[in-house]
């Protein structure tokens, strides 16, 4: 099946400094990717959708300088947060959807500390 | 996409069925009805869609009213591994072009008892 592969699980980082998460479709071409942002005991909040070769769409809200979003091909999609502080702990889900399936795939989460 | 209502949280024994009920009263023609799951810490997993015929595949069963303003996921042998966050989740149907996003709700928390 579609598979959505998700690095790192766990990142612990300092205040100030810049942490990168990757997403990967490895079966499956996506040209569009979405990044999900979740808070202990709320659901998914969308951040936002990824475009290969195009910049990316952001939520309102969302800080699109802090949290830079590279989509350079068809199973790559990084969002990097920039400047992190505690309050950017969290845990971030990236998904995508494989051409003709019509469920949306997952990665596994990315759970990041900012101390 | 229509908004749906789903109860905050579940209590199912375990082997019993487990019917997770979902409103969405204003969903239109052209919306498909999804169920994803999350595990703790983990990230959403697709269980089944349908648009308004009942669904069946491995993991569940979707039933859908016929003026499909409610629908209810079944999951018929429920095992401890079932506990997690359910969301019902309307949205018009997706295919390779489609590169619309899911809005999650709240969801339910289903909890199988031993």
């Amino acid at each position: 099946g579609a598979v959505v592969s998700q690095h790192p699980s766990r990142v612990i980082c300092k205040s100030g400094t810049s942490v990168k998460i990757e997403c990967r479709s490895l079966d499956f071409q996506a040209t569009t990717m979405f990044w999900y942002r979740q808070f202990p005991k709320q659901s998914l909040m969308l951040m936002a959708t990824s475009n290969e070769g195009s910049k990316a769409t952001y939520e309102q809200g969302v800080e699109k300088d802090k949290f830079l979003i590279n989509h350079a091909s068809l199973t790559l999609s990084t969002l990097t947060v920039t400047s992190a502080h505690p309050e950017d702990s969290s845990f971030y889900i990236c998904s995508a959807e494989p051409q003709g399936n019509y469920g949306y795939t997952f990665g596994s989460g990315t759970r990041l500390t900012v101390v | 996409d229509a908004k749906t209502t789903q109860p905050p949280s579940m209590d199912c024994a375990e082997g019993r069925a487990a019917n997770l009920p979902c409103n969405h009263s204003t969903i239109s023609g052209n919306e498909y009805v999804y169920w994803y799951r999350q595990i703790h810490s983990q990230g959403p997993q697709y269980i089944i869609h349908g648009l308004k015929n009942n669904e069946t595949n491995e993991m569940a069963s979707l039933i859908i009213t016929e003026d499909r303003k409610s629908s209810t996921l079944i999951l018929p042998h429920a095992t401890l591994r079932d506990t997690a966050v359910y969301y019902c989740i309307v949205r018009v149907g997706g295919g390779p072009s489609s590169a619309r996003q899911l809005t999650f709700g709240s969801g339910t928390q289903l909890t199988v008892l031993p």
